[in-house]
């Protein structure tokens, strides 16, 4: 079974900032999928960036970019000139490739972003 | 991606008795996923709704307290049947879209239910 560890349960960050969120996973597959995901106080779960195993070149997405090192199995989040609508929780999710939909989460990242 | 709402969005009920919350999706999905999560916690798979079969559940989730309709490829329920205090939680439907190969998941709003 796979499993996905995030190591920090909460982060702040002064606005305008640079901070990483760390995620490490453990599994036997060589194909699959890695996400980012974030949940603001109100509540609806969002996709931030999403990472295909097989692609050696880290995603990226405006702000947001991942550091992917496969062979240590783990997936960072950076989030540049940080934002106070940044503020939410940050959960690391894992997909094998023929697990459509059934993502394995991490316990998540509480990032505050301070004014 | 994919617009999707729940219903109700919040409920207290007495334990004891049973919670109907419904997932309505904007457009068909062939997989529908009803995850339960803790206030500040992680999420947990309850089941996965396939249309016109049985939902497959996950270790210590079962049918009979937590019952699945998935009558067409836009909607689905999740029932919680006789409510104990340990039920409170945020329920959460998510679905991915059909066709692409990991792609990521998509969720409502969620529904919390706090039960008394």
């Amino acid at each position: 079974a796979q499993t996905v560890t995030q190591s920090q349960p909460e982060m702040s960050v002064q606005e305008a900032e640079t901070v990483t969120l760390s995620c490490t996973y453990d599994t036997s597959e060589s194909n699959y999928y890695l996400f980012w995901y974030k949940q603001p106080p109100s509540r609806q779960m969002i996709l931030v960036i999403r990472q295909e195993a097989y692609k050696q070149q880290n995603a990226t997405e405006n702000r947001f970019s991942v550091n992917f090192q496969k062979a240590a199995k783990s997936f960072s989040l950076k989030i540049s000139d940080s934002q106070l609508g940044d503020t939410a929780m940050y959960f690391c999710a894992f997909m094998k490739h023929d697990m459509e939909g059934k993502s394995t989460f991490g316990d998540g990242t509480t990032l505050t972003v301070k004014p | 991606s994919a617009v999707i709402s729940q219903k109700p969005s919040r409920d207290i009920c007495q334990r004891g008795t049973s919670l109907t919350i419904q997932c309505q999706v904007d457009s068909q999905v062939t997989m529908m996923f009803w995850y339960r999560q803790q206030p500040g916690q992680s999420l947990t798979l309850i089941a996965t709704a396939n249309q016109g079969s049985e939902a497959t559940y996950e270790s210590g989730f079962v049918i009979d307290k937590f019952p699945i309709s998935r009558p067409n490829l836009t909607f689905s329920t999740l029932t919680v049947s006789n409510m104990s205090p340990e039920d409170s939680s945020i329920y959460l439907c998510s679905v991915t879209r059909p066709g692409l190969a990991g792609g990521p998941q998509y969720f409502g709003p969620g529904t919390r239910l706090t039960v008394l």
